[in-house]
C-alpha cells in the first residue's frame, strides 16, 4: 500500500522562504504530486515531479529524490495568500488513482 | 464555464434518509473520481471511473452507489445517511487513468458539503 508522511502545521512570515517535506513509501513508484487547497475550497494542482530533482514554476518549486522516498515543496517569497493546506500525493498501486497525504497547513503572517 | 462542476454545494439532512450528489465535467476527460474529505482534512479515494466503467471502488460501505450515465457525469447516491458521513465530498475528472502515461492531474469540483444531523 501507500504511506505519505508530512508536517501537519508549518508558520511563516510574509517574504520567508518555507520548505514542506514529504516522505512516502509505495510500491510502483509513477509520481509525486503538490496540490494547494485553500480553507473552503477545491484542491489545486502545483506540481508533479516523477524523475529526481529540482522543478521550479515561478515561486514555487518541488524537489524529488525517489531513492530516499522524500520530496520537498519551497516557497519564496511567501504572500498571506500563501496560507493554505498543502497535499502530497502519489499514485495507488494499480496507478489508477492519486492518494494523498494528510496535508500541511501553512499559515503565513505579516 | 466550470470545468468540473457539483450539486448541490451544502446538503443538510437527517440520519437515515437518502441523498445524492450530482458531477458533470465538461473537459473530455475519461476518468472521473469521488474523493471524501474528513474534519481533519483527510482527502481519501471512493471511486473511480473510466469512460463509465468502475476502476477503483475503495473500502466503502455499500451504502454509496457511484453511477456514471456518461463520461461526463459521474453521481453519488448515499442510502441510510449516517453521522459519519458528514464530510465534503469532491468530484475531480483526469484525462488518463493509465499507468505509465505521465501526469494523471486531478481537476476538482468545488466540493458538496453534507452534514448528517
Amino acid at each position: 500500500g501507500q504511506n505519505i508522511d508530512q508536517p501537519t502545521e508549518m508558520t511563516a512570515t510574509e517574504g520567508a522562504i518555507v520548505q514542506i517535506n514529504c516522505t512516502y513509501q509505495t510500491s510502483g513508484f509513477n509520481g509525486l504530486f503538490w496540490y494547494q487547497q485553500h480553507a473552503g475550497e477545491a484542491p489545486t494542482f502545483l506540481s508533479y515531479n516523477v524523475l529526481d530533482g529540482l522543478e521550479e514554476k515561478g515561486r514555487f518549486s518541488s524537489f524529488l529524490s525517489r531513492s530516499k522516498g522524500y520530496s520537498y515543496l519551497l516557497l519564496k517569497e511567501l504572500q498571506m495568500k500563501d496560507s493554505a493546506s498543502y497535499l502530497c500525493a502519489v499514485y495507488n498501486q494499480a496507478g489508477t488513482a492519486l492518494i494523498f497525504g494528510k496535508g500541511t497547513t501553512l499559515s503565513v503572517s505579516s | 464555464d466550470t470545468a468540473v462542476s457539483q450539486t448541490p454545494k451544502y446538503l443538510v439532512t437527517q440520519m437515515g434518509n437518502d441523498k445524492s450528489i450530482k458531477c458533470e465535467q465538461n473537459l473530455g476527460h475519461d476518468t472521473m473520481y469521488w474523493y471524501k474529505q474528513d474534519s481533519k482534512k483527510f482527502l481519501k479515494i471512493m471511486f473511480s471511473y473510466n469512460n463509465k466503467e468502475l476502476i477503483i471502488n475503495e473500502t466503502v460501505p455499500n451504502r454509496f452507489s457511484p453511477k456514471s450515465p456518461d463520461k461526463a457525469h459521474l453521481n453519488l447516491h448515499i442510502n441510510s445517511l449516517e453521522l459519519g458521513d458528514s464530510a465534503v465530498y469532491f468530484c475531480a475528472s483526469s484525462q488518463e487513468s493509465e499507468r505509465d502515461s505521465g501526469a494523471n492531474v486531478l481537476t476538482f469540483g468545488a466540493g458538496s458539503r453534507l452534514t448528517v444531523l
